[in-house]
């Protein structure tokens, strides 16, 4: 049964600290999305890799957030240093040539 | 402000009752999808429209993609429990040559028993 899997399922930290979050997409699928939710802004587009390569960015505060696929098995998401703002429930996906996006179950990252 | 603005933002009906939920955009989209996702749980698609005007019917969830490619819409036809859940709606466009997916904020709704 193929799914996006996401590790950690929560994390708490403390503002200030690093925070790295993991995806493995699904085996096969050559596009990968990090999205961030909160019930205030919705789900927003931080980072879409194709191909393992990144194309937009654009909505990740770069200062702090980076995304990159160090091979086509693993995606991730760190936050240094982590703020309190950043609290959210952040969402891996990934697909086929622009397909259905399949959604791991998410991170739920609270920082304090 | 959102490129996709989902009305209502929240839904409560009583089970049987049917309703719609909209998906609007100033934006010309390729292709629209709808996705639910439940508490816990990453969203899950329903379905993916592409020609304007097109409808499609899933049981009794009626997606209809406006003519124009800008807006969606779902009619629930005699709503039950099982469809509480967020409802989202996703476009797809071209962002510096490249295909974003980006989504609305949701409409919550609850069907009460």
């Amino acid at each position: 049964d193929a799914r996006v899997t996401q590790t950690p399922r929560h994390k708490v930290t403390e503002m200030g600290q690093e925070v790295t979050m993991r995806c493995q997409p699904i085996l096969g699928h050559n596009t990968v999305f990090w999205y961030r939710q909160t019930m205030m802004q919705g789900l927003e587009l931080l980072a879409y890799f194709r191909n393992r390569a990144p194309l937009d960015d654009s909505g990740m505060p770069k200062d702090r957030f980076s995304a990159e696929m160090p091979d086509a098995t693993l995606a991730t998401l760190k936050i240094q240093p982590s703020e309190p703002r950043d609290s959210a429930v952040y969402f891996c996906a990934s697909g086929l040539n622009g397909g259905e996006l399949f959604f791991g179950e998410g991170s739920r990252l609270t920082v304090l | 402000t959102q490129l996709l603005e989902q009305s209502p933002q929240f839904l409560s009906i009583q089970e049987g009752e049917n309703l719609t939920v909209y998906c609007n955009s100033s934006s010309v989209f390729s292709s629209l999808q709808w996705y639910r996702q439940e508490p816990g749980e990453g969203p899950v698609l329903l379905v993916t429209v592409v020609t304007g005007g097109e409808v499609k019917k899933l049981k009794r969830l009626t997606f209809q993609f406006g003519d124009a490619r800008k807006d969606s819409s779902l009619h629930i036809t005699a709503a039950q429990p099982g469809d509480t859940g967020l409802y989202l709606c996703a476009g797809k466009i071209q962002v510096h040559n490249n295909n974003d997916m980006r989504f609305g904020a949701g409409t919550r709704l609850t069907v009460k028993p």
